[in-house]
């Protein structure tokens, strides 16, 4: 099966810098790759998606790459606020069959002001 | 558009109870349901996949009978925690996927579970 793996686990940075978050995904078939943001205590918020037929997209601070052949996707976020802050979950799935996502590990963003 | 609801958002039961958790999609129609489950600080990991009108699709590990599932509309799912015991205790969150053909997950604000 699908297994996704996420890094860093934890991430701090200063109030207007860039933050990256790097994921890995093992099968080759998978064609969908959301994030996930998590505030705590709360179910998980889509921030952003992209499909294999993509290598990059963008929303405002929001950034996502894919790269289909080294099979890695990462998540960047531009002039990080403190409201950032929070939880975030990389996935990735296959349009065929059960379409379930498997998801990495997560990594928990601290932005200090 | 593309809300999720679950009910209740936390509960406390007593060991050896069932307690019973519903996810709605408000806006949409859902023909598949994903119901996870999330230890603290950990990942969210799937529990089972649900259809509706049709049995419901469990991970290995998962127990189907004491994690009952119902699909019975296009937008409500339940999820049956049966003789709960303290280890099940957790965070349970449902996702809906609607019909046209995206891969998109909406998912639920969750609900808690604490079995005393």
């Amino acid at each position: 099966g699908e297994n996704v793996e996420q890094h860093p686990s934890t991430l701090s940075v200063q109030e207007g810098d860039s933050a990256v978050i790097k994921c890995t995904y093992s099968d080759s078939a998978s064609n969908y790759f959301p994030w996930y943001k998590q505030e705590l205590g709360k179910g998980p918020q889509l921030i952003i998606d992209i499909r294999s037929n993509v290598g990059e997209k963008k929303d405002q601070r929001i950034a996502v790459t894919l790269n289909k052949t080294a099979k890695h996707f990462s998540l960047h976020i531009t002039e990080t606020q403190p409201e950032d802050s929070a939880v975030y979950f990389c996935a990735a799935s296959f349009d065929t069959g059960r379409r379930a996502l498997t998801f990495g590990s997560g990594t928990r963003l601290q932005v200090q002001p | 558009g593309a809300v999720v609801s679950q009910h209740p958002s936390w509960v406390i039961c007593k060991s050896g109870t069932s307690v019973k958790i519903e996810c709605r999609s408000l806006d949409f129609q859902a023909t598949t349901m994903f119901w996870y489950r999330q230890f603290p600080k950990q990942s969210l990991m799937l529990m089972a996949t649900s259809n509706e009108g049709s049995k419901a699709t469990y991970e290995q590990g998962v127990e189907k009978d004491k994690f009952l599932i119902n699909h019975a509309s296009l937008t409500l799912s339940t999820l049956t925690v049966t003789s709960a015991h303290p280890e099940d205790s957790s965070f349970y969150i449902c996702s809906a996927m609607d019909g046209t053909g995206t891969d998109t997950q909406y998912f639920g604000p969750g609900t808690r579970l604490t079995v005393l």
